[in-house]
């Protein structure tokens, strides 16, 4: 069964301090893995997409990197409007457009 | 351009009673998504549908069931509420049905069951 994994569950960090959110995954054939920001109440904004294992992609503050078992998505600097939770999808073969996500990450920058 | 785009924003529903949820995709898109996300988890897959037809459908009981039309908007209808599909039920649209393009979400319709 296909497995996405995040870690931590939260995180709070002062604002400038730089850190990094997991997603581990098991799954039977990657086809993408998938980035999210979710705000309280609303639905799910679209990052990023990384494909291959070796892959990077930068956003602003965010950069998130793609290995053969995990991704991370590192924050440089963050600002208190970067406070959101997080959450990592991954698409299998042959799945069509079906995502699996993780819990998410909720983050907490303070001022 | 506007986004997915769902209604209502919120519902009170019953138990027992029965739902309709609608969805519009962005402008281009023909593939519509369902999901359902409970409180403190990540989404969990409910249907997909492209070009009219499902392509794929998530572990949820027969009670659950959606349509799209050919504007490509799409609804999901649940019947016989339970207090456990109390969530927020997000729609997502893609440019094709193949699985290889992003996925973006709409701001959800929150379901509350009584």
């Amino acid at each position: 069964e296909d497995q996405v994994t995040q870690s931590p569950e939260a995180l709070r960090l002062q604002e400038g301090e730089s850190s990094s959110l997991n997603c581990s995954y098991t799954v039977s054939g990657l086809r993408g893995l998938f980035w999210y920001r979710q705000d309280p109440g609303k639905g799910p904004e679209f990052l990023f997409t990384l494909y291959s294992a070796g892959e990077e992609k930068e956003k602003e503050r965010l950069k998130a990197t793609l290995t053969k078992k995990e991704s991370f998505l590192h924050i440089t600097a963050p600002k208190p409007e970067d406070s959101a939770t997080y959450l990592c999808a991954v698409r299998v073969t042959g799945a069509n457009s079906k995502l699996t996500f993780g819990k998410g990450i909720t983050l907490s920058v303070r001022p | 351009d506007a986004g997915v785009t769902q209604s209502p924003t919120h519902l009170i529903k019953t138990r027992g009673q029965q739902v309709t949820l609608r969805c519009s995709p962005i402008s281009g898109h023909k593939s519509v998504s369902w999901y359902q996300q409970v409180l403190g988890q990540g989404p969990q897959f409910i249907f997909q549908y492209y070009e009219k037809e499902e392509r794929g459908r998530g572990n949820f009981p027969d009670r659950f069931s959606a349509r799209q039309f050919p504007n490509y908007s799409s609804e999901l209808n649940v019947n016989a509420l339970l207090l456990g599909d109390s969530a927020l039920y997000l729609c997502a649209s893609s440019r094709g049905g193949l699985g290889i393009d992003e996925q973006y979400f709409g701001p959800g319709t929150r379901l509350t069951v009584t």
